[in-house]
């Protein structure tokens, strides 16, 4: 089973500049997330899809960063304009819940994570 | 305010038992999970833990309190493999919101 593809996996961009990364969760898998994940930090949500539909975007800067699910399958991640404090890695993550969200398999806890989007600022 | 508190970092030789804690105040509770994640790489899945009790799953273990909002993961026979992060998390909502905490570096010595 293929898992969670994303990339770029190192984009080095100018403040002020913009960005987009892009995920593909495992196959099947309903729910997406988006994580940013600071040197030394554990990960932080950004925000989260239930097929096409956000769940929980309460801690995503919504007036640089924006995120899409189109057809409820690939994710586009998109910052602009780009800040310092923006380097960091962005980590997608799947997980197999049926369509009304239940989880599946081993409950609510198991996310499937993608190596991550390594994003610089200068 | 939310928060999961877990030592920044455990110090040990190969072989041995590690045990590494994590208290949470979060607004919701579900579950408590423990991730592995080794530098540059993707975090992995350990152990998700909804009712109280120990789960086992061969060299690692963890185990909840719901009643004290606390848990750990119990690392025995320690490799030097095991050198990497290791974070706690709660699931905060039905819709499988995790939160994590900061991480705990485990190293290992010879």
């Amino acid at each position: 089973e293929a898992g969670v593809a994303q990339s770029p996996r190192y984009k080095i961009i100018e403040k002020r500049q913009s960005v987009a990364f892009w995920c593909n969760p495992i196959s099947g898998h309903a729910t997406l997330y988006w994580y940013q994940q600071i040197l030394g930090q554990g990960p932080k949500l950004l925000i989260q899809f239930q097929n096409n539909g956000v769940v929980d975007d309460s801690q995503l800067p919504k007036d640089r960063f924006s995120a899409e699910r189109l057809k409820g399958v690939d994710s586009t991640l998109k910052i602009q304009p780009a800040k310092l404090e923006d380097s960091a890695v962005y980590l997608c993550a799947s997980s197999s819940r049926d369509p009304s969200g239940r989880p599946r398999g081993k409950g609510t806890g198991e996310l499937f994570f993608g190596e991550g989007s390594r994003l610089t600022v200068l | 305010g939310q928060s999961l508190e877990q030592p920044s970092e455990v110090t040990a030789v190969e072989g041995a038992i590690v045990q590494i804690n994590c208290t949470y105040q979060t607004s919701g509770f579900y579950g408590l999970s423990w991730y592995q994640q080794h530098d540059g790489g993707a975090p992995t899945f350990l152990s998700y833990n909804a009712l109280d009790g120990l789960e086992e799953t061969g060299r690692f273990s963890s185990f909840l309190s719901r009643s004290d909002s606390y848990g750990y993961l119990l690392l025995q026979e320690l490799q030097m493999k095991d050198s990497a992060s290791y974070f706690c998390a709660v699931t905060t909502d039905s819709w499988g919101k995790l939160q994590f905490g900061a991480g705990t570096q485990v190293v290992v010595t010879p």
